[in-house]
């Protein structure tokens, strides 16, 4: 069964640091592009971050850019988010997510076809 | 404010038609994909319509997308109290370089 778990959400201080962990399975994980989504309190989806299957290419919401990391680890078929820096506004629900088409290379502009259940991340003065 | 534009809410009765509206600009939805996710209450987003108008496997033909111009449409025939649910459309934008959401239609069956 194709499924992806995040770990790593938890209450932190304004300024302050954090690193999400997605373990993938059921799937060839270094095929595909990965990408982090999050979601507010009781609003929209907002896209964060992607990176390819290679890991060596990766793309970030203005929102997050100079601030938060992405990175994968293919061996261990997890890839990550180190946030930095981190605001009161980016309090939300973080889900990874897996892109559809093959993207080893490239990061396809595609669609998220599998998702975690998402970790909260707390961000409090 | 969000890229794409949606209803924030709209409703039917079971057996009922709806349809969910998303406008976007010829950067986004004009000229690439349109995607479509179902939020249930307290779930992850699932994708329910890739590529304009493709069904994953698994979701059923009651629910279909089209995409003209600049903007596009999720259907749901048949509606059924387990729809109900927040839908969101997405596309990549070739000016922002980032995938952008509509702000979300929450779907109430009367």
């Amino acid at each position: 069964e194709v499924q992806l778990l995040e770990s790593g959400g938890g209450f932190v201080q304004v300024g302050g640091s954090l690193r999400l962990s997605c373990e993938a399975s059921g799937f060839t994980f270094n095929n595909y592009a990965m990408a982090w989504v999050r979601q507010a309190p009781g609003k929209g989806l907002e896209w964060v971050s992607a990176i390819n299957g290679r890991g060596d290419n990766s793309y970030y919401a203005d929102s997050v850019k100079g601030r938060f990391t992405i990175s994968r680890d293919n061996s261990q078929k997890t890839f990550y988010l180190q946030m930095n820096s981190l605001r009161a506004e980016d309090t939300a629900l973080y889900f990874c997510a897996k892109i559809f088409w093959f993207g080893a290379v490239n990061i396809p502009t595609d669609a998220f076809d599998i998702w975690g259940q998402g970790t909260m991340v707390t961000v409090s003065s | 404010q969000s890229v794409l534009t949606q209803a924030p809410s709209t409703s039917g009765t079971p057996g009922q038609r709806v349809t969910i509206s998303c406008s976007g600009s010829s950067f986004n939805i004009g000229n690439n994909y349109v995607h479509w996710y179902q939020q249930l209450p307290g779930a992850a987003p699932k994708l329910l319509i890739f590529r304009n108008n493709q069904r994953p496997s698994g979701v059923p033909d009651r629910f279909s997308g089209s995409k003209f111009d600049t903007s596009a449409s999720l259907a749901i025939s048949g509606l059924r109290s387990e729809d109900e649910a927040d839908y969101y459309c997405a596309a990549w934008d070739d000016t922002l370089n980032a995938w952008v959401f509509g702000g979300g239609t929450k779907l109430t069956v009367l």
